[in-house]
């Protein structure tokens, strides 16, 4: 588990603020995803990448911009935060398509 | 898309017996299907999983079962302990990515 770690931890911003959560493996999993988690709606992908240079659309990636220049990073970052965006965002990773998925431990995001 | 619908949303047990959470898919390519367990403020972590070439498989107190032809799968937890509480997530691959069930919280009393 140590293998993929997710940062800050926990972040207080203001409306309207840019916000950039970072994600980074050691494992040089090929896979890596983005959810966010919020009470009644479970796991909800936002983004996902199966490269490096190649991202994708998940089920709410609206509000959200993704990079993928190094295959251990996957930075999030939400371009002008709002309310509706305060959640627990888990980043998560494998190796190819159908290997296990590994979570890293979240970032509680509160946005006021 | 892939559609995962998990039940129940909350399973109270005592402890000793045994709990079962179902859950159905609709993407008839899905071919991999795991379990994860939340705990409270804690990331899920992968507890089993299940190929579809595989109809059980078992590990300690915890077994799988999928049924292709019906497009559902199961979680069986037998001899339930007060440190099985917690939110089991299921989900199924398809494309790639993973389709989460909305999850149980499981509760075992004492």
């Amino acid at each position: 588990d140590a293998g993929i770690t997710q940062s800050p931890r926990y972040k207080i911003t203001e409306t309207g603020r840019q916000v950039t959560l970072m994600c980074h493996q050691t494992w040089s999993h090929s896979y890596m995803f983005w959810y966010r988690q919020d009470l009644g709606h479970g796991l909800r992908l936002i983004y996902y990448s199966a490269a490096a240079d190649i991202t994708d659309k998940g089920e709410v990636p609206d509000g959200y911009v993704v990079s993928r220049s190094k295959t251990e990073n996957f930075p999030l970052t939400l371009e002008s935060a709002t309310r509706s965006q305060t959640s627990v965002y888990f980043c998560a990773s494998k190796d190819g398509p159908s290997g296990e998925q590994y979570f890293g431990p979240g970032t509680r995001l509160t946005v006021t | 898309g892939e559609n995962v619908e998990q039940h129940p949303s909350t399973l109270s047990v005592q402890e000793g017996d045994s709990a079962v959470i179902k859950c159905t898919y609709s993407d008839s390519a899905s071919n991999y299907f795991p379990w994860y367990k939340q705990e409270l403020g804690k990331r899920p972590q992968l507890i089993i999983d299940i190929r579809s070439n595989v109809g059980e498989k078992k590990d300690q107190r915890i077994a799988v079962t999928l049924n292709k032809t019906a497009k559902h799968f199961s979680l069986h937890i037998t001899e339930t302990q007060p440190e099985d509480s917690a939110v089991y997530f299921c989900a199924a691959l398809s494309w790639g990515k993973l389709q989460f069930g909305a999850g149980t919280q499981v509760v075992v009393t004492p």
